[in-house]
């Protein structure tokens, strides 16, 4: 089975600075899928970026990176240019390269959250 | 485009009684997933539907169920309600399991809001 571990419970950060959450998981698994969702208070989870575990190139998407490290299994979120709308709980996810008939089902942490300061 | 839509938003039960949830998925999306988010932690994951077929089921007991539609829509069943099922019921969708040109999974699922139930 997958576990995902998100071992800071809270974080804060000034508007404008760098902010980096972590995320570390353990699967037996080669190839497989990482995500960061965003919750805001709203509730609505938000995918903020995707990383396939066969590339060894690290995702971006505009302000979110991510630091890909397999071999430590290790998962972490750069957000650069905070603002204040990022405040949200962060949710670092695993999902299993699905076989033929085979589900692909989320494994969550158990979240982070973001304050960012004014 | 509507996103993945959930209902009712909110909703009040009392112990023993039964409750039924909806999902609307993104048009064009064929899979359905219900996951159960308790209060301070992750969702866990509860099932998947795709083509109307079950797909996963999570360590969930047999109180639970779930069906999925022709036109892919989706209703989660809870029976026999206990306190500690009060939690916010997320669905979500994805246009398949895997890429139908790479044959690669991970294809991102879109969260409904979610409906929030709580038990007295």
């Amino acid at each position: 089975a997958q576990t995902v571990t998100q071992s800071q419970p809270e974080m804060s950060v000034q508007e404008a600075e760098t902010v980096t959450l972590s995320c570390t998981y353990d699967t037996s698994e080669n190839n497989y899928y990482l995500f960061w969702y965003k919750q805001p208070p709203s509730r609505q989870m938000i995918l903020v970026i995707r990383q396939e575990a066969y590339k060894q190139q690290n995702a971006t998407e505009n302000r979110f990176s991510v630091n890909f490290q397999k071999a430590a299994k290790s998962f972490s979120l750069k957000i650069s240019d905070s603002q204040l709308g990022d405040t949200a709980m962060y949710f670092c996810a695993f999902m299993k390269h699905n076989a033929a008939g085979a589900n692909s089902k989320l494994t969550f942490g158990k979240g982070i959250t973001l304050s960012v300061r004014p | 485009d509507a996103g993945v839509t959930q209902s009712p938003t909110h909703l009040i039960k009392t112990r023993g009684q039964q409750v039924t949830l909806r999902c609307s998925p993104i048009s064009g999306h064929k899979s359905v997933s219900w996951y159960q988010q308790v209060l301070g932690q992750g969702p866990q994951f509860i099932f998947q539907y795709y083509e109307k077929e079950e797909r996963g089921r999570g360590n969930f007991p047999d109180r639970f169920s779930a069906r999925q539609f022709p036109n892919y829509s989706s209703e989660l069943n809870v029976n026999a309600l206990l306190l500690g099922d009060s939690a916010l019921y997320l669905c979500a969708s994805s246009p398949e399991l895997r890429d139908r040109v790479t044959n690669f999974g991970g294809q991102p699922q879109h969260f409904g809001d979610g409906t929030r139930l709580s038990i007295l």
